[in-house]
This record gives structure tokens, sequence and C-alpha cells, in this order.
């Protein structure tokens, strides 16, 4: 079984429109993570959420918004897109943080490119 | 969070030991090191951290020095699989920043 899946693997589409990309996790886990690479590989967090409750938001223009319907749920919604959004974007889980098992679970990713 | 550094690439030989360094001289107490690797196309994978002991796991073994401010990833035979990019973190996992930062790793490529 896949811990942390994410649709769709692949994602293209034209500037302005608006797209989403869903995360789910079978890992029981309380917290769950949006990162975004970029051309360059960089990966960078975006948002977390703890028990549905956003706890980081990086610096991430608005027309990025979050959405987690219950525990196991983190999507990614993203309005007006444009040409630097194209990314792989990764969604993760982990256990609550406060303990050494820390570990976070990363899902293959989802490659978005706007044209 | 603290800093690190790593080298940029190695090389290893399949079947050998790769030893990948990296440094953190800015670590603070409560700060645990974590390393993890990026196979191509793939999401990054998490391979083992460590406190202020060795671990050893069925991945790896971490080495940090008694000072805390280096470390070593141990991979002891590794394969053409273990061919990624390998980043070193640290992180306070006590904190409520839950975030990694990561950087830019060192691409260990295997060959054979």
């Amino acid at each position: 079984d896949t811990a942390v899946s994410q649709t769709p693997k692949y994602l293209v589409t034209q500037m302005g429109n608006d797209k989403s990309i869903k995360c789910e996790q079978n890992l029981g886990h309380d917290t769950m993570y949006w990162y975004k690479q970029d051309s360059k590989k960089f990966l960078k967090i975006m948002f977390s959420y703890n028990n549905k409750e956003l706890i980081i938001n990086e610096t991430v223009p608005n027309r990025f918004s979050p959405k987690s319907p219950d525990k196991a749920h983190l999507n990614l919604h993203i309005n007006s897109l444009e040409l630097g959004d194209s990314a792989v974007y990764f969604c993760a889980s982990s256990r609550l943080a406060g303990g050494p098992s820390y570990e976070q679970y990363f899902g293959p990713g989802t490659r978005l490119t706007v044209t | 969070d603290a800093k690190t550094t790593q080298p940029p690439s190695m090389d290893c030989a399949e079947g050998r030991a790769a030893n990948l360094p990296c440094n953190h001289s800015t670590i603070s107490g409560n700060e645990y090191v974590y390393w993890y690797r990026q196979i191509h196309s793939q999401g990054p994978q998490y391979i083992i951290h460590g406190l202020k002991n060795n671990e050893t796991n069925e991945m790896a073994s971490l080495i940090i020095t008694e000072d805390r401010k280096s470390s070593t990833l141990i991979l002891p035979h590794a394969t053409l699989r273990d061919t990624a990019v390998y980043y070193c973190i640290v992180n306070n996992s006590g904190g409520s920043n839950y975030k990694l930062t990561f950087g830019k790793g060192t691409l260990l490529t295997v060959n054979p």
C-alpha cells in the first residue's frame, strides 16, 4: 500500500487556469506538508498542517490555498497559474513533532507544467 | 535551524562503503541531525537521524562527532540504486517549527 499518494502525477495547464493537486496519507500521521522543488532542484516547504490546522505558511502567494478536509488529506489549490509555478510539488506527512521520531514520508510528486 | 555544509558531489564504487560528510558547526544542543536522500524523479526518502550517539539501521550508519559539529553518513555496501542526492538536515524536532530545510545536498554516484 502506498503510504503517501498524490494525484495527478503530471499536470500540464495554461496560464491563468485554476488547478488542484490531491494528497492522501494512510499512515495515521497528524501532520502534513507541501513542498515545492523548482527547476534548480531546491526543495522548499510551502505549508504544513497539523490536525487540519495550518501551522506553517512560508511566504507563499495567496494564489496557493491548501485545504485539509481531514487529517489524512491535504490538497493544494492554485488559482491563476503562472509560468513560475512550474515545478514538482511534493506532499509529505509525519507524526506530531515533539519527539525523536520525526521522519517525514514523501509522496511521489506532481510535476506541474504551466504553458 | 542550523545550516549544513556538504560536498556537492561524490563518487563511490559499487560494493564499497560510501562515506558522506556533513558539517553543522552551529548546531544547538537540542537539534537532531537527519539524513534524507532523493533518487532521481522520486520524493525524498528518510534514511536516519541522531542526536548525540551513533546510530545504525538497515539502510545506513550515522556517526556524529563528540562536539556534534559534523557527522558522516555511511552506506556500508553501496549499490547502483543508492545513486541519489543526499541531504543532511539539522532540526529541532521538539519545537513547533515542523519544517525541514533542505540544502543543496551531495550527489552520490555509485559506479559499477
